[in-house]
């Protein structure tokens, strides 16, 4: 069965550097989560799209924004990147009739020098 | 910070040994979901529950949703070397239907 498509898989930056995380979800999910894992951390909730709008939003920094396009892939974009961002960046989908159940993909690995 | 008190926050086994996990709250849940994480890959869910008591199995894992509906159970019997992982409990966040929350994980490391 498709999955859960994240690109890059890994993605090395500079400090103050941008980069953006792109998540494509499985077909017919229309809603997207962007979580933020640190090593040896749970995965932190950071915001979350349904229909091309913002459904939800945890404790996504203000450097950071995201969006979903008509086609239902979203991407994260992050900007003036600190140390400390350097985590493991997954993003998940559901269908929209079962917010509570999310499938998560890869993830995506930065870090930032 | 997380609001789910998981434990234990690891395991050494015996190949074959049965292994139990568990999950609790301050907060009413109304669904519990377990996942498996390898190391640099997405947790990929195990198991869903969504009524209180509700016990549910998938092949050698069996999940159990608490009648107090604060807490859940992860066994899994007859462990093999491909369980190894960290398994988390995860649960919406109190008021919504977006965020999950998350327990801080059990790994879980068979002995050879």
């Amino acid at each position: 069965a498709a999955g859960v498509i994240q690109s890059p898989r890994h993605l090395i930056k500079e400090k103050r550097e941008t980069a953006t995380l792109k998540c494509y979800p499985i077909p017919r999910h229309d809603t997207v989560y962007w979580y933020q894992q640190g090593p040896g951390q749970d995965p932190q909730f950071l915001i979350s799209f349904y229909e091309k709008m913002q459904s939800d939003k945890g404790s996504i920094p203000d450097r950071f924004s995201a969006q979903q396009f008509s086609d239902y892939h979203s991407e994260l974009n992050m900007s003036s990147l600190e140390l400390g961002d350097s985590a493991l960046y997954f993003c998940a989908s559901s269908p929209r009739q079962s917010t509570d159940t999310q499938y998560f993909g890869p993830g995506t690995r930065l870090t930032v020098l | 910070g997380q609001q789910l008190n998981q434990s234990p926050q690891s395991m050494f086994i015996q190949e074959g040994e049965d292994v139990s996990m568990n999950c609790t709250s301050s907060s009413i849940f109304n669904t519990w979901l377990w996942y498996k994480q390898e190391p640099g890959e997405g947790p990929v869910l195990l198991i869903a529950l969504y009524k209180a008591g509700e016990l549910t199995s998938n092949g050698r894992l069996t999940a159990q949703f608490g009648i107090t509906r604060k807490d859940s159970f992860l066994n899994i019997s007859a462990s093999i070397p491909s369980d190894v992982g960290i398994y988390f409990c995860a649960g919406p966040f109190p008021g919504s239907n977006y965020q999950l929350i998350w327990g801080a994980g059990t790994k879980l490391i068979i002995k050879p």
